[in-house]
């Protein structure tokens, strides 16, 4: 197992256009999340995962944004009629259940332009 | 208010020298968990060390310590002997509640240790 996977590692999108995350998890880790990181900041939590199942998302989490885990293995992170503003670094985790430290990935970086 | 508190925007340390990165945090929970993430210019956070509320002894990990200050609601990571390989953003974060999964980071300290 080579850790938590996302891809791509970078996007250069035109505003307006949609894009679609992929991000792989450990195995056997039962939990997914993903996070923003905008330049200068700390990560900021967007949604997660259980197995299938969505458990919290973020008022970050506008009505353009929508993420899914549809067998409970990797997850996509779409971002519809994307904004300058959705310039960010995104980072996905995952984490087995009753554990406390997440593994991260190493992102994908979003340019709009 | 800030739930994560950095108030060292960047550090500079000699290497060998042990180095300590300030966290402060905002909870009114009794049960929470406090971690610290390195950054690498490549992105991915990186797991360094974590304490829970109802630890009594400091957490450590190999030349990691956090100085787990409850009544000052401080949580501060100890370097030992830095290398410069140890230069990289450094993020305190918090989970609060009992079966919470969300993470509140700070805004990070850039560390660069000078040779």
């Amino acid at each position: 197992d080579t850790g938590v996977s996302q891809n791509p590692r970078h996007k250069i999108t035109k505003r307006g256009q949609n894009v679609t995350f992929r991000c792989d998890p450990i195995s056997e880790h039962n939990r997914l999340y993903w996070y923003r990181q905008t330049l200068g900041q700390g990560p900021e939590f967007l949604t997660y995962f259980q197995n299938e199942a969505q458990l919290e998302k973020s008022r970050l989490l506008s009505d353009r944004f929508s993420a899914e885990r549809p067998k409970g293995s990797f997850s996509t992170l779409e971002i519809q009629r994307t904004e300058q503003g959705d310039s960010a670094m995104y980072l996905c985790a995952s984490s087995p259940l009753g554990d406390y430290g997440y593994t991260f990935g190493s992102g994908t970086r979003l340019t709009v332009v | 208010a800030q739930k994560i508190t950095q108030t060292q925007p960047g550090m500079f340390v000699q290497e060998k020298e042990a180095v300590t990165l300030d966290c402060t945090y905002d909870t009114s929970d009794q049960s929470y968990g406090l971690f610290w993430y390195k950054q690498p210019s490549s992105g991915e956070m990186i797991f360094l060390i974590y304490q829970g509320s109802y630890d009594e002894q400091n957490a450590t990990e190999g030349r990691y310590s956090l100085n787990f200050q409850k009544a000052r609601k401080s949580a501060n990571l100890v370097i030992s002997a830095s290398q410069l390989g140890d230069s990289a953003m450094y993020f305190c974060a918090m989970r609060e509640g009992r079966g919470a999964q969300k993470l509140v980071f700070g805004q990070g300290t850039r560390l660069t240790i000078n040779p």
